[in-house]
């Protein structure tokens, strides 16, 4: 069975570029949600979804950060006019819900602001 | 707010097991027990969690106090990969008040030796 996925793997871009981060959680999976990664740190919250509605986004840094899944499955995270401060590990995970709630993560996406 | 404290780094000798430790004084009736590690740079991997009784799966088993302040992660045969990051986790059960998402904190980083 297919595991969480994120495309793409590695992204560079130039500070002030926009950026679409991409993710296909586990089939059938309700949750949703998105961590940052810097080096060396465990992963921070961003953002959650529960099939198409976005139910918390207090760990977004800014309004230059949006994330979206329309049809409750796929999922992407923008963000607008990069900084080089957003350089970092950019995570996925999807769960079922439930009253326990496993949380399956991707492999990431690392994204490098030059 | 850190709710779980871990020591910093660990050893451990291949073939031993491996006791990894992890206060949460502060942990509330309808908080449960997770434990995640991080291999190198992969996504963290799920390993256990708990609510007030130990539990063991496949690869490992989780001793919760009675008081449930803390707990131990005990990995039985510790094998050179299981050096990894390993994350313990406090988080509200679905349905309770509360974030879902996970907190991860600096972790304890446990190295298995030849």
């Amino acid at each position: 069975g297919a595991g969480v996925s994120q495309s793409p793997r590695y992204k560079v871009t130039k500070r002030g570029q926009d950026v679409a981060l991409r993710c296909d959680p586990i089939s059938g999976h309700v949750s949703l949600y998105w961590y940052r990664q810097a080096l060396g740190q465990g992963p921070e919250f961003l953002t959650y979804f529960n099939y198409e509605a976005q139910q918390d986004k207090s760990g977004l840094p800014n309004d230059r950060f949006s994330a979206e899944r329309p049809e409750g499955s796929i999922s992407t995270l923008t963000i607008q006019r990069t900084e080089q401060r957003d350089s970092a590990m950019y995570r996925c995970a999807s769960s079922l819900a439930g009253v326990e709630e496993t949380q399956y993560f991707g492999p990431g996406t690392r994204l490098l602001v030059l | 707010d850190a709710k779980t404290t871990q020591p910093t780094s660990m050893d451990c000798a291949e073939g031993r097991a491996a006791n990894l430790p992890c206060n949460h004084s502060t942990i509330s009736g309808n908080e449960y027990v997770y434990w995640y590690r991080q291999i190198h740079s992969q996504g963290p991997q799920y390993i256990i969690h708990g609510l007030k009784n130990n539990e063991t799966n496949e690869m490992a088993s989780l001793i919760i106090t009675e008081d449930r302040k803390s707990s131990t992660l005990i990995l039985p045969h510790a094998t050179l990969r299981d050096t990894a990051v390993y994350y313990c986790i406090v988080r509200v059960a679905l349905g309770g008040a509360g974030s879902y998402q996970l907190t991860f904190g600096k972790g304890t980083k446990l190295s298995v030796i030849p």
